[in-house]
């Protein structure tokens, strides 16, 4: 089947301070993977599209300036929380789409954050 | 996409099989229907999709009325581990983004 990771899986940091979360497919290579955000006890909401050798397309609301994206090649896309401040602490799911499965989206098992 | 409809709760003996509903009566010609599930602090996992047609894998069947305008996910044999939430989304292939709403509860009970 098609393999999604992520690092770290769970990640503390000060406020302030920025945190890279990446994204990889395993096993296939992906042009188009997401970012999604969910806070307890809520679904899943889109934050961006990572676009592979393009910028990536936000969704209403997020802020580009403090959510960097960046999708250097088809199988990994980063995504860099700037001056993280505790509102920011969530679980980011990022998945991918897979060509060869049918262009079905495969997830990665998440990272939780703490801003502290 | 089209919305999707489902219970928020649903309770299931273990070793029975659990029937998931979903409403999708605004759903497009050229729409699947996906279902994930997650487990409590995991990613969602990709369980099954379809058309038109009705669907199984090794993990579930999926049954889609002929108006298409409902489908049902059906686990035959429920275990424990298969306790999460469900989520139906109503999906055009090559779409940028997948709509979540809030889903199933499904809770296997022993």
């Amino acid at each position: 089947g098609a393999v999604v990771s992520q690092h770290p899986s769970r990640v503390i940091c000060k406020s302030g301070t920025s945190v890279k979360i990446e994204c990889r497919s395993l096993d296939f290579q992906a042009t188009t993977m997401f970012w999604y955000r969910q806070f307890p006890k809520q679904s899943l909401m889109l934050m961006a599209t990572s676009n592979e050798g393009s910028k990536a397309t936000y969704e209403q609301g997020v802020e580009k300036d403090k959510f960097l994206i960046n999708h250097a090649s088809l199988t990994l896309s980063t995504l860099t929380v700037t001056s993280a401040h505790p509102e920011d602490s969530s679980f980011y799911i990022c998945s991918a789409r897979a060509p060869d499965h049918q262009e079905t989206q495969y997830f990665g098992p998440g990272t939780r954050l703490l801003v502290l | 996409d089209a919305k999707t409809t489902q219970p928020p709760s649903m309770d299931c003996a273990e070793g029975r099989a659990a029937n998931l509903p979903c409403n999708h009566s605004t759903i497009s010609g050229n729409e699947y229907v996906y279902w994930y599930r997650q487990i409590h602090s995991q990613g969602p996992q990709y369980i099954i999709h379809g058309l038109k047609n009705n669907e199984t894998n090794e993990m579930a069947s999926l049954i889609i009325t002929e108006d298409r305008k409902s489908s049902t996910l059906i686990l035959p044999h429920a275990t424990l581990r298969d306790t999460a939430v469900y989520y139906c989304i109503a999906y055009t292939k090559g779409a940028q983004k997948l709509v979540f709403g809030q889903g199933t509860r499904l809770t296997i009970n022993p």
